[in-house]
């Protein structure tokens, strides 16, 4: 299956400072998605990006879709304790009658107020 | 409210009985999608399906079957022949090609 990188593996930060996580691919996607998971939960969804370059914020989080399709990145301002947790981004591939939802392996972020 | 809905949240079983996980969505989305999450792992995909009736393979279908009879559920049954099942599983469903997926609140079960 397709395979996406995604960095660093973990991070820990004081409240306060900003955070940047990317994914990069070797295949081309259409659809750009980031996810937070608190533990036991499910994945939330926290920014969809559709089109190469397009850049999309919601509150602090902003995301990236990269130009070539093979990459996005996420930024979070001013960090606070709620934002521990795990995120995850996700390409979406569709053609030849079938798509898939191919997800890295995530960031796990921990916050030090 | 109009979401996923996985159920039980806790379940344990025996080693050698098979055991169906719950998803059911009021989305009235066509795909649907069962993931595996073991600890300190992203999701890997059993298996999908995008439309009644229909479904495919993911990464590790192995030991696993599912059913489409309706567009609303999605169960998965983790068989006997799943040599390493405890595991959190998460259900998604999302409208189509390139649009968001939506998850479930997982189901976290034990064999032992």
């Amino acid at each position: 299956g397709q395979q996406l990188n995604q960095s660093p593996q973990s991070m820990f930060i004081q409240e306060g400072e900003d955070v940047s996580m990317n994914c990069t691919s070797s295949s081309i996607f259409n659809t750009w998605l980031w996810y937070k998971q608190d533990p036991g939960e499910g994945p939330v969804l926290l920014i969809a990006l559709y089109k190469a370059g397009e850049l999309t914020s919601n509150g602090r989080l902003t995301a990236q879709f990269g130009i070539t399709r093979k990459d996005s990145f996420l930024n979070i301002s001013a960090s606070i304790p709620s934002d521990v947790g795990i995120y995850f981004c996700a390409g979406v591939y569709s053609g030849a009658g079938s798509y898939q939802l191919t997800f890295g392996k995530g960031t796990k972020l921990s916050v030090i107020p | 409210d109009g979401g996923i809905t996985q159920s039980p949240k806790y379940l344990f079983r025996k080693e050698g009985q098979n055991v169906t996980l719950s998803c059911e969505q009021n989305l009235n989305h066509d795909a649907m999608y069962w993931y595996r999450q073991d600890p300190g792992q992203g999701l890997r995909l059993i298996y999908y399906s995008q439309i009644v009736n229909d479904f495919q393979k993911g990464d590790i279908a192995e030991g696993y079957s599912v059913s489409r009879e309706k567009k609303e559920s999605f169960p998965l049954t983790v068989t006997s022949a799943q040599k390493n099942p405890t595991a959190f599983y998460l259900c998604a469903s999302s409208r189509g090609p390139n649009t968001e997926a939506f998850f479930g609140q997982g189901t976290r079960l034990t064999v032992v």
